[in-house]
């Protein structure tokens, strides 16, 4: 049961940028730092951005992480084939006393 | 580099229990706390829980009566097990090592470990 929400799906050409939203509450996103996780087919989800807006050493800087109120975004700049894969957005949540994950963003590069 | 490597029996019956286990490879096993999420096929991420070195543990509500984790620190491993398992629990299930700062202020898994695909099938 996810308790963050995000678009289903997003898309852009190479070069472009493309955000993604993530829309929580009071209880997790409004309280505690976000973090994005990306997932490539196949593969098991990777750390991409943590506490809100911080790259993991080898994250490109084109990623970016930002957030204000209960809601959260992240944002890739010069859209790269590379780039095609889900995107997880998370958060503590300190009514459920456990961590949440969004519904996930399946980016796809035209 | 740390490093996670999980293993487990990868297909159940209905009504067994579902035993994973996952071996920290190459860091600390102190300081931080080990999580299980899981996959379902198609569908997204769900959290299951989570341990720290000393045994103190976090779960989902949703699975909280029929999961266990714990923790040998002998071996630098903890385990996840779920019980009365359905098809509803067939999923690919991950281990990672969580960093909590300022209580749960700053929460994050920054390594994972490649997945375990678990099938519960009569």
């Amino acid at each position: 049961q996810s308790v963050l929400t995000q678009p289903p799906s997003a898309s852009g050409t190479p070069g472009q940028r493309v955000t993604i939203s993530c829309s929580g509450s009071s209880s997790n996103i409004g309280s505690n730092t976000v973090n994005w996780y990306q997932q490539l087919p196949g593969t098991a989800p990777k750390l991409l951005i943590y506490s809100n807006n911080q790259r993991p050493s080898g994250v490109p800087d084109r990623f970016s992480g930002s957030k204000s109120g209960t809601s959260a975004s992240l944002a890739i700049s010069g859209l790269q084939s590379e780039d095609e894969a889900d995107y997880y957005c998370a958060a503590w949540d300190d009514s459920l006393n456990g961590q949440v994950f969004g519904t996930g963003t399946k980016v796809t590069v035209l | 580099q740390v490093q996670l490597q999980q293993w487990g029996a990868g297909l159940l019956k209905p009504s067994e229990t579902l035993s994973l286990t996952c071996a920290v490879y190459g860091g600390s096993f102190s300081g931080y706390y080990w999580s299980w999420i899981r996959q379902p096929p198609g569908k997204g991420l769900e959290w299951i829980g989570e341990i720290n070195h000393s045994g103190s543990t976090n779960y989902n509500p949703s699975l909280k009566s029929r999961v266990t984790i714990s923790v040998d620190t002998s071996k630098n491993q903890f385990s996840l097990k779920l019980s009365s398992v359905t098809a509803a629990d067939t999923a690919v299930y991950y281990c990672a090592r969580s960093i909590a700062v300022a209580g749960y202020y700053y929460y994050y898994m920054d390594v994972w470990g490649k997945g375990t695909t678990v099938t519960v099938s009569s």
